[in-house]
């Protein structure tokens, strides 16, 4: 069982260098998100998509992309990486946008801007 | 400004003593979930809270959805080590799916 799959799972870049997270689910989910942890503190949504095609700004969207080209896939986009950026990324997915439904997570990429 | 607000931010105690963990906002939600992490992994889901007032227990934990929807609390009877982790509220007040600003709880045995 798949679920939601991320990577890579570790990454470190130097500053300025651009890179893409790649996340894929196979549970035909339309919603799909991007958050980021620092540690110690809870999620803070990046970018997310209601269905292929669609995207929208999360909390903290600068200096990041997002696209959305087929239900499956939503990768993340880091272009000019910062230090800021050096935190644990997770992608996940859900049936619909409220938290009636549960929502399903990758296992988290570790990315180092040095 | 977080949606969610969490309050401790870090909270460490004995094994066997009681604890709450809140979870405040403005808005106003249809419904609350909490999650916990462990290190390295990602948010697993404990409950989810629908109804204003509602209360759930699971096991020796104890969820409530405030009244008006805008806040809810967690609270743990006589905590285990294994209890130590990350607690987050979340919420969806749209389409987008917000979490709270976390509680790393820590219990020593």
């Amino acid at each position: 069982n798949a679920g939601v799959t991320q990577t890579p799972k570790f990454r470190i870049l130097k500053i300025g260098q651009s890179m893409t997270l790649q996340c894929t689910q196979d549970m035909n989910h339309n919603y799909m998100y991007w958050y980021r942890q620092d540690p110690g503190m809870g999620l803070k949504l990046i970018y997310y998509s209601v269905g292929a095609g669609i995207t929208d700004k999360g909390e903290v969207p600068n200096g990041y992309n997002v696209s959305r080209s087929t239900t499956e896939d939503f990768p993340l986009r880091l272009e000019l990486a910062a230090p800021s950026q050096t935190s644990v990324y997770f992608c996940a997915s859900s049936t619909r946008g409220n938290s009636g439904n549960t929502i399903y997570f990758g296992e988290g990429s570790w990315l180092t801007v040095v | 400004t977080q949606l969610l607000e969490q309050s401790p931010q870090f909270l460490s105690i004995q094994e066997g003593e009681n604890l709450t963990v809140y979870c405040n906002s403005s808005s106003v939600f249809s419904s609350l979930q909490w999650y916990r992490q462990e290190p390295g992994e990602g948010p697993v889901l404990l409950v989810t809270v629908v109804t204003g007032g509602e209360v759930k227990k699971l096991k020796r934990l104890t969820f409530q959805f405030g009244d008006a929807r805008k806040d809810s609390s967690l609270h743990i009877t006589a905590a285990q080590p294994g209890d130590t982790g990350l607690y987050l509220c979340a919420g969806a007040p749209g389409n987008q799916f917000y979490f709270g600003t976390g509680t790393s709880l820590t219990v020593i045995p």
